[in-house]
């Protein structure tokens, strides 16, 4: 079956440009999470969706970031006055539950946003 | 979750094991070890986490030891498709807000060769 895809695969945008990146996850999934990976370093967490709610966003660095996932399935996330340092690959990785069970996360290959 | 320390880089022949060391020394009752790599350029996948017991899949084992402050990842052949970053991971299963997240540290850069 369809893994997790993540669209773009790259983007390029300029520094205080607004970029949003999409995430579908497999389906039936209920469970979606974000991390972005710098070059060098392991995946940072950023927020984890159970169904439609954020059930913990304190991995978002600062209030220009804002993750949505309004009908419990596709999620995007959403990035305003981007900044050099936003530069990264943004993964996102669904699992069939959230917590306390634990279910494997399945990642997708990444969005690589690159700001000039 | 606690702290993990992994070596930054193995080497291993191609069908040999590679035996991949991970230090947990804070772990604490609740909380399991997982196992996840990342091959160059695609997102981690899971391998196999366990609590205290050994445990064994088709791609790898686990061994944890009695006091369960490290583990070890075995992967009994390795192939030149094993090289990756492995990455050990402490995450309690249950209770608070934060058990949803998977936190990775630097993880360990394993090269197989021929």
């Amino acid at each position: 079956g369809a893994g997790v895809s993540q669209t773009p695969s790259n983007k390029v945008t300029e520094k205080g440009k607004y970029v949003e990146l999409r995430c579908d996850p497999i389906s039936g999934h209920t469970a979606l999470y974000w991390y972005r990976q710098s070059l060098g370093q392991g995946p940072e967490f950023l927020i984890y969706f159970q169904g439609t709610g954020a059930a913990d966003d304190s991995g978002l660095p600062n209030d220009r970031f804002f993750a949505v996932r309004p009908e419990g399935s596709v999620s995007t996330l959403k990035i305003q006055r981007t900044e050099r340092g936003d530069s990264a690959v943004y993964l996102c990785a669904s699992s069939l539950l959230g917590p306390p069970a634990y279910n494997e996360q399945f990642f997708g290959p990444g969005t690589r946003l690159t700001v000039l | 979750d606690a702290k993990t320390t992994q070596p930054p880089s193995m080497d291993c022949a191609e069908g040999r094991a590679a035996n991949l060391p991970c230090n947990h020394s804070t772990i604490s009752g609740n909380e399991y070890v997982y196992w996840y790599r990342q091959i160059h350029s695609q997102g981690p996948q899971y391998i196999i986490h366990g609590l205290k017991n050994n445990e064994t899949n088709e791609m790898a084992s686990l061994i944890i030891t009695e006091d369960r402050k490290s583990s070890t990842l075995i992967l009994p052949h390795a192939t030149l498709r094993d090289t990756a970053v492995y990455y050990c991971i402490v995450r309690g299963n249950a209770g608070g807000t934060s058990y949803g997240k998977l936190t990775f540290g630097q993880g360990t850069i394993l090269t197989v060769h021929p």
